[in-house]
């Protein structure tokens, strides 16, 4: 089983829809979330971290985390076509060199 | 501000062919990563070192080398080219001293072995 799961998708869905992501993950040592955005031929960029359980928000987008469950949640809110990429989840423990990944999900949002 | 830049961005080769992957940062992060992404795989770790002439073996380290001797590069070499090393290859690299270990990709090169 991988330390970090994520649905691959793909996820299509129409302009002005709320697109909804999330990760699952097995190692409780895990405090810092990302959530990175890669668009088709580019590297991936950070979208947002966060610490610990809680949310976060900035902008169109929320990330949420619940250590309880060990599940990470990405919301888009008003998508657009623009955000048509794929988005990975990643984590790692306080002060760790590595980050764990998921597979990302494939994201196209419909004119 | 140039950040962190992957050369070449598309390479072709043949089997057991060496070839060689740079990666070069401008910000003098201490670390820096390879990882291959493939379908169904995502990112995988290959090597990472956290500063000059210090290099580790990552997830999936089989058939590759590094070497660090300057903090800015960073290049990955396939001592003899195999087909199932066709993949998207990046760099990445981070600052020592933050907690949340934020990474900075570069734009990928795309690596086919026929």
């Amino acid at each position: 089983q991988k330390e970090v799961e994520q649905d691959p998708g793909p996820l299509s869905v129409p302009e002005g829809a709320i697109v909804s992501l999330n990760c699952t993950y097995s190692n409780s040592a895990f405090q810092y979330f990302m959530w990175y955005r890669q668009y088709s031929r580019k590297g991936p960029e950070l979208l947002m971290y966060t610490y610990s359980s809680g949310n976060k928000e900035d902008g169109r987008f929320t990330a949420q985390v619940d250590k309880s469950s060990k599940y990470i949640s990405l919301f888009i809110r008003d998508s657009q076509p623009s955000d048509s990429a794929t988005y990975l989840c990643a984590m790692t423990e306080n002060n760790d060199y590595k980050l764990s990944f998921g597979a990302g999900t494939t994201v196209t949002v419909r004119a | 501000d140039a950040g962190i830049t992957q050369s070449p961005r598309y390479k072709i080769t043949e089997t057991g062919r060496q070839v060689t992957l740079m990666c070069h940062q401008t910000w003098s992060h201490s670390y820096m990563f390879w990882y291959r992404q493939d379908l169904g795989h995502g990112l995988r770790l290959i090597y990472y070192s956290a500063a000059a002439d210090i290099t580790d073996k990552g997830e999936v380290p089989d058939g590759y080398v590094v070497s660090r001797s300057k903090t800015e590069n960073f290049p990955l070499t396939l001592e003899s080219a195999t087909r199932s090393q066709t993949s998207v290859y990046f760099c990445a690299s981070s600052q020592t001293g933050t907690a949340e270990n934020i990474q900075y990709f570069g734009a990928g090169t795309r690596l086919s072995v026929l």
